[in-house]
């Protein structure tokens, strides 16, 4: 257990669908980082949070959205689903000032769209 | 931005060594990282080297030319279980929030 808890492990929905994906960074972490790895592909990174303010963007579509709420989880909102956005979403987690260590992932959610 | 180059597979024996290679661009260097990715599993952190040389961790060890723009994993004694994709990983220019990683190499032990 890396201790960054995300759920669910597995979804599956229909095209035109909302799903909401759930993130607990490792306890005493200020900063989430959310990335999506589809099939045989790298992570891209999708967007970070520090502290309940987004900090950084990456190639995020409009149709999805985060935010990190004052206990620090963070949820990532993704709407208006196509079959391309089947995909391994990670969450990561770090203290703001940490170094050598990188990121903490979590287990990942396997979204699948159908 | 950060650009990393990375083979996308290789083959090694159970028992030998084998070098997985990195190179990169980045506009202001703050770090190289390689992770471990088991499929459909989470990355786990191997190593971070800041500086240039050679750093040991048990069978694993990273290299870092920053002037070359260049970085290698090494890892010996190879294992069955080492079947994995191996990421490198930068981090942006603002520190190592935003970390670009690599496709990765996705390295096969056989017997």
């Amino acid at each position: 257990d890396s201790g960054v808890t995300q759920t669910p492990k597995h979804l599956i929905t229909a095209t035109g669908q909302r799903v909401t994906l759930r993130c607990s960074p490792r306890s005493g972490d200020l900063s989430v980082y959310w990335y999506q790895q589809s099939l045989d592909q790298g992570l891209q990174f999708l967007i970070q949070y520090y502290n309940g303010e987004e900090r950084a963007k990456g190639n995020i579509l409009e149709r999805f959205s985060a935010q990190q709420f004052p206990d620090l989880h963070s949820e990532l909102n993704l709407s208006s689903l196509e079959l391309g956005d089947s995909a391994l979403y990670f969450c990561a987690s770090s203290v703001q000032d940490s170094n050598n260590y990188g990121y903490t992932f979590g287990s990942g959610t396997r979204l699948t769209v159908v | 931005g950060q650009n990393i180059d990375q083979p996308t597979e290789m083959t090694a024996t159970e028992g030998a060594i084998v070098q997985i290679n990195c190179t990169y661009q980045t506009s202001g260097f703050n770090g190289l990282f390689w992770y471990q990715q088991h499929a459909g599993e989470a990355p786990t952190f191997l190593s971070y080297n800041v500086l240039d040389g050679l750093e040991e961790k048990g069978r694993f060890s990273s290299f870092l030319s920053r002037s070359k723009g260049y970085s290698y994993l090494l890892l010996k004694e190879l294992q069955m279980k080492d079947s994995a994709s191996y990421l490198c990983a930068v981090p942006g220019s603002g520190g190592y929030q935003k970390v670009t990683f690599g496709t990765g190499t996705k390295l096969q032990v056989i017997p």
